[in-house]
């Protein structure tokens, strides 16, 4: 089946660093990837959605200017979060849609960001 | 899409059948409900969707009500490793990519 991959699945990094984040669709194209931050015990909440070969689209309150996402390729997309800081700490998924129909969606295994 | 609600949390014992109900009172005629689950500290999992009839799959069986306001996601025989968090998602099958929105889900614990 579909698979999406995340990597880093950890990363700890010191505040006011960037961190970069990538999903790639491993055997097929994602023109769409999906972007969501998930802190403790809380649901799934979309940050952005990535469009391969134009600007994402943000969701209101999510700035731009922190979270950068490049969609450059079929298969890549990447979030990196700028100036980093204790409360960007969370888990970050991202996601693809793979066919027109059924499930359609997969998700990449998440990345635990801490900030310290 | 239309609303869901879930109760937030449910017990099941290891080899039992564990069924997760989900109400969406307001779902329209074109619209399917979904259900994926989320292990801890991993990415959401499809499990399965439908949009009137019952529909079973290897990882589980979802009945939804004649009148498709209410559904539920049946594990025939639940282990440990299906302790996760479970959403039931209402959306139309739409041939353009759109987010899916989870709410808060149900949080299902398979006792040994």
């Amino acid at each position: 089946g579909a698979v999406v991959s995340q990597h880093p699945s950890r990363v700890i990094c010191k505040s006011g660093t960037s961190v970069k984040i990538e999903c790639r669709s491993l055997d097929f194209q994602a023109t769409t990837m999906f972007w969501y931050r998930q802190f403790p015990k809380q649901s799934l909440m979309l940050m952005a959605t990535s469009n391969e070969g134009s600007k994402a689209t943000y969701e209101q309150g999510v700035e731009k200017d922190k979270f950068l996402i490049n969609h450059a390729s079929l298969t890549l997309s990447t979030l990196t979060v700028t100036s980093a800081h204790p409360e960007d700490s969370s888990f970050y998924i991202c996601s693809a849609r793979t066919a027109p129909a059924q499930n359609g969606y997969t998700f990449g295994s998440g990345t635990r960001l801490t900030v310290v | 899409d239309a609303k869901t609600t879930q109760p937030p949390s449910m017990d099941c014992a290891e080899g039992r059948a564990a069924n997760l109900p989900c109400n969406h009172s307001t779902i329209s005629g074109n619209e399917y409900v979904y259900w994926y689950r989320q292990i801890h500290s991993q990415g959401p999992q499809y499990i399965i969707h439908g949009l009137k009839n019952n529909e079973t799959n290897e990882m589980a069986s979802l009945i939804i009500t004649e009148d498709r306001k209410s559904s539920t996601l049946i594990l025939p025989h639940a282990t440990l490793r299906d302790t996760a968090v479970y959403y039931c998602i209402v959306r139309v099958l739409s041939g353009s990519a759109r987010q899916l929105t989870f709410g808060s889900g149900t949080q299902l614990t398979v006792l040994p």
